[in-house]
């Protein structure tokens, strides 16, 4: 497997509190990404990273902001926790001047909102 | 905007026999497609990687195949087994960095 952590595994919080997702790697790869994956909908791009402190919004960015401000930690945070975040979030990593640029996949976050 | 649609959303084949799952997308322009596995209450694994100047990718029982300007890309699995039962996922990257997956087909491989 990629060297790809999260943390943490598991998190249940209570509406209007806020929250910080981490994602670690070991493997220097330059983009980074993170992803929240419900039923009927799939996976969807939250925000990503294609450098340090270089980050950019994907389809679901409301409600969500990030930081990088290391090669190796891409932080998720929710302001202010809504039941509709209730999902599961995935980080991903990929390099394009790695192997063939593939994203790997960390084990996921399941969060639950109350 | 990008669409990736996979069908069918479920499959069940019996073991042994060979498979093909569908992915299409409505935009041409995108830079590389990706094939992915998830077993229950896991993360995606990998599983073939094809760049848009490609057409196809193998890897063991696995081959993908695009066709980028239908919009369409193909994963076949030969002599399925068991073990290949999970649900997968294509995506498309596209040339504005931004990643799209369709839903997936869950597949069932039966004893």
């Amino acid at each position: 497997d990629a060297g790809i952590t999260q943390s943490p595994r598991h998190k249940v919080t209570e509406t209007g509190t806020p929250v910080t997702l981490r994602c670690h790697q070991t493997e220097n790869h330059r983009y980074m990404y993170w992803y929240r994956q419900d039923p009927g909908h799939g996976l969807r791009l939250i925000h990503y990273s294609y450098g340090v402190k270089d980050t950019d919004k994907g389809e679901v960015s409301d409600g969500y902001s990030v930081s990088r401000s290391k090669t190796e930690d891409f932080l998720l945070t929710l302001e202010s926790a809504t039941s509709s975040q209730t999902s599961v979030y995935f980080c991903a990593i990929s390099d394009p001047l790695k192997g063939r640029g593939e994203q790997y996949f960390g084990p996921g976050t399941r969060l639950t909102v109350t | 905007k990008q669409e990736v649609t996979q069908i069918p959303a479920a499959l069940s084949v019996p073991e042994g026999e060979n498979l093909v799952l569908n992915c299409s997308f409505t935009d041409s322009a995108i830079y590389n497609l990706q094939w992915f596995r998830q077993d229950p209450g896991k993360g995606l694994t990998s599983l073939l990687l094809i760049q848009s100047s490609q057409r196809e990718q193998t890897s063991g029982r696995l081959n993908a195949s695009l066709d980028k300007s239908s919009g369409r890309s193909t994963l076949y699995i030969a002599a399925s087994q068991p073990g290949d039962s999970a649900t997968y996922l294509c995506a498309v990257e596209g040339r504005d960095d931004k990643i799209i997956f369709g839903k997936g087909t869950r597949l069932h491989i039966l004893p």
